[in-house]
């Protein structure tokens, strides 16, 4: 596609429910990157993927959070038993390698727990 | 430490000034240092990357590296309202595989 495409752009789930947080990347960019973004913060680096694999996923806080990409392509954000604080904005991000190229932001799905 | 710090700001200058935004980082390691810009509820854009030590002019922009000092700033020529946003600054390490690390962001107000 023409850019990164992330899927929901806004989702509302209650407290203790499982959300999946969706992200296509550019076409032909093997990077991809999960950040979280808290109202008002920096960006949070969550987990990386170059192809299919995971190289860095030390940013994920808590193992109720796990991320999978499959063909190279799309990757899937998890969320399980979700709590207040993970209400944020969830920014996907793909370069067309890890060393060193641009990095392109999808627009984010934004979470909030209630 | 963090190991990317900006002051929050609001900075606000006035419609033609210019604008200066800094950043400095904790890991000596960094190779590469961007500039994004991101207005509210909006996903972040590069606006300019530097690489080596020394200023870097794009436009309006030009971004300055000084790896002794551990310091990079971005300086905006004529300031215009458009360019009111947040300004986060990120890094990245060699090996580190393409991995930023982001700054909280400055947030910029160029008033009329």
């Amino acid at each position: 596609g023409a850019g990164v495409s992330q899927s929901p752009s806004n989702k509302v789930t209650e407290k203790g429910k499982d959300v999946e947080l969706r992200c296509d990347p550019i076409s032909g960019h093997t990077a991809l990157y999960w950040y979280r973004q808290r109202l008002g913060q920096g960006l949070e680096f969550l987990i990386y993927f170059q192809g299919n694999s995971a190289p860095d996923k030390s940013g994920l806080p808590s193992d109720r959070f796990s991320a999978e990409r499959t063909g190279e392509s799309v990757s899937t954000l998890t969320i399980q038993r979700t709590q207040q604080e993970d209400s944020a904005v969830y920014l996907c991000a793909s370069s067309l390698t890890s060393g060193g190229n641009t990095i392109y932001f999808g627009e984010g799905s934004w979470l909030t727990v209630v | 430490q963090k190991e990317v710090e900006q002051n929050s700001g609001p900075l606000s200058v006035p419609e033609g000034a210019i604008a200066s935004l800094n950043c400095t980082y904790s890991d000596r390691g960094s190779q590469s240092f961007f500039w994004y810009r991101q207005y509210s509820g909006k996903s972040p854009e590069l606006i300019m990357s530097i690489y080596s030590n020394g200023d870097k002019e794009d436009g309006r922009f030009t971004a300055q590296l000084n790896k002794a000092s551990q310091y990079v700033s971005l300086l905006i020529r004529d300031s215009q309202p458009s360019d009111s946003a947040t300004y986060l600054c990120a890094v990245s390490r060699t090996g580190g595989g393409n991995k930023l690390t982001f700054g909280t962001g400055t947030q910029l107000k160029v008033e009329l």
